[in-house]
């Protein structure tokens, strides 16, 4: 079974530039999780997406954004970007059992590193 | 908000020897997640502890949930270079699903041969 698939691997972008890192979800999996991993910052959520539909966003500005297709990949953009974006970027997916039960486990991919100069 | 802290947050120890990370978190949480991260990785689910007094093996790693105590312990018994990596706890945000985990600062693992 494929895992969580990310793409690109690294990105290298200007500052003010766009930056979009994509995500594939195990097959079977309906919920897609953005996070950032900043160095000196720890693990930060950034974004659910379900269905289709953003479920919750973590405290970033809006120039974060994403979408979530049809096929249950996403889209994560960054806009305006900030040398503070530099980051490793994980995405995650789930089985999302129901609104009480949660998820059972999230399986991260491996990552897409933005490095913003 | 919930908060998740882990200590020590390096350790450093010779192989062969035992040692144990804890993870102590702020509210109420039935879901405890352990990851490992080597360097420039990503993340590798290790456990999942769904409730009260929950313990998983695997290997020379055993996790374990209290969540009356609001904690968790991932025990390393006689450590071996492999096991070193970054250990990250991490919590749901409660009884309600928020897709939202709350990680730990992370305990790097140094093993000595």
């Amino acid at each position: 079974e494929a895992g969580v698939t990310q793409s690109p691997t690294h990105l290298i972008k200007t500052r003010g530039q766009q930056a979009t890192l994509r995500c594939s979800p195990i097959s079977g999996h309906t919920s897609v999780y953005w996070y950032q991993q900043a160095l000196g910052l720890g693990l930060q959520f950034l974004l659910w997406y379900d269905e289709g539909e953003e479920r919750n966003r973590g405290n970033f500005p809006p120039r974060f954004s994403g979408r979530q297709f049809p096929n249950y990949s996403s889209e994560l953009n960054v806009n305006a970007l900030e040398l503070e974006d530099s980051a490793l970027y994980l995405c995650a997916s789930s089985l999302v059992l129901g609104p009480q039960n949660g998820p059972y486990g999230y399986t991260f991919g491996s990552g897409t590193r933005l490095t913003v100069v | 908000e919930l908060k998740v802290e882990q200590n020590p947050l390096f350790l450093s120890m010779q192989e062969g020897k035992n040692y144990t990370i804890y993870c102590n978190y702020s509210t109420t949480s039935d879901r405890l997640y352990w990851y490992r991260q080597d360097p420039g990785k990503s993340l590798e689910s290790l456990f999942v502890l769904l409730s009260n007094g929950a313990v998983k093996q695997e290997g020379r790693l055993m996790a374990s949930l209290d969540t009356k105590a609001r904690l968790s312990t991932l025990h390393i018994t006689a450590a071996v270079h492999d096991l070193s990596a970054t250990y990250f706890c991490a919590v749901d945000n409660g009884s309600s699903n928020t897709g939202k985990l709350i990680f730990g600062q992370g305990t790097t693992l140094q093993v000595k041969p």
